[in-house]
């Protein structure tokens, strides 16, 4: 079936060590997106990517990286310098079209140690 | 892209019509509105979108002002599975267009 696979479902981290989740699609979307969600919170955009080897940052970019080598990969690494990664992560694509439908994961829980 | 305003709670009773209201008074004309809902621990669930038109769906209706500034989706029967998370959000349709999230509307359907 077709859709966006996040793995792992839940991790923990020690601080100070860096983690990287995982985001695969096989939709052939061109645009993915992460999210970061806080308990009782809306969801805030980390990073972006409209085509493959481009990415921009988004509203909370701080202590996040990506990288966008493959259109169906957008891995999110969480660095240490991330000072409060403890957080539901979510990864969503969309098909650089007009009034596409943007399609979501299931989500990732990153909790430090 | 525009931001939207969304109340932050409402109820309604279980088989009743659920109309769930939103704003994006600085909507341009190439911004799409679209609906999420999300519950507890999962990724959000797409709904419905529109550009102008009203919208209907297996699973809801939209309705969108003329001068498209607010618009409403209607549960036209809720049922207790339908008590989650809410989202309306506007999305251009430009280069490095990106999606913005509110806290949404958290709808909870009674018995």
């Amino acid at each position: 079936d077709g859709g966006i696979t996040q793995s792992p479902k839940y991790l923990f981290r020690k601080e100070g060590q860096n983690v990287t989740l995982s985001c695969e699609q096989n939709l052939n979307h061109d645009a993915m997106y992460w999210y970061r969600q806080d308990p009782g919170q809306g969801l805030r955009l980390i990073y972006y990517s409209q085509i493959v080897n481009d990415f921009q940052k988004g509203d909370i970019a701080e202590g996040y990286s990506v990288s966008r080598e493959k259109k169906e990969s957008f891995p999110l690494t969480v660095t240490s310098a991330q000072k409060n990664p403890t957080a539901f992560y979510l990864c969503a694509s969309q098909q650089d079209h007009s009034g596409n439908t943007i399609y979501f994961g299931e989500g990732s829980w990153l909790t430090v140690v | 892209d525009a931001k939207t305003t969304q109340p932050p709670s409402m109820d309604c009773a279980e088989g009743r019509a659920a109309n769930l209201p939103c704003n994006h008074s600085t909507i341009s004309g190439n911004e799409y509105v679209y609906w999420y809902r999300q519950i507890h621990s999962q990724g959000p669930q797409y709904i419905i979108h529109g550009l102008k038109n009203n919208e209907t769906n297996e699973m809801a209706s939209l309705i969108i002002t003329e001068d498209r500034k607010s618009s409403t989706l209607i549960l036209p029967h809720a049922t207790l599975r339908d008590t989650a998370v809410y989202y309306c959000i506007v999305r251009s349709t430009g280069a490095n267009s990106k999606l913005t999230f509110g806290k949404g509307i958290t709808l909870s359907v009674r018995p």
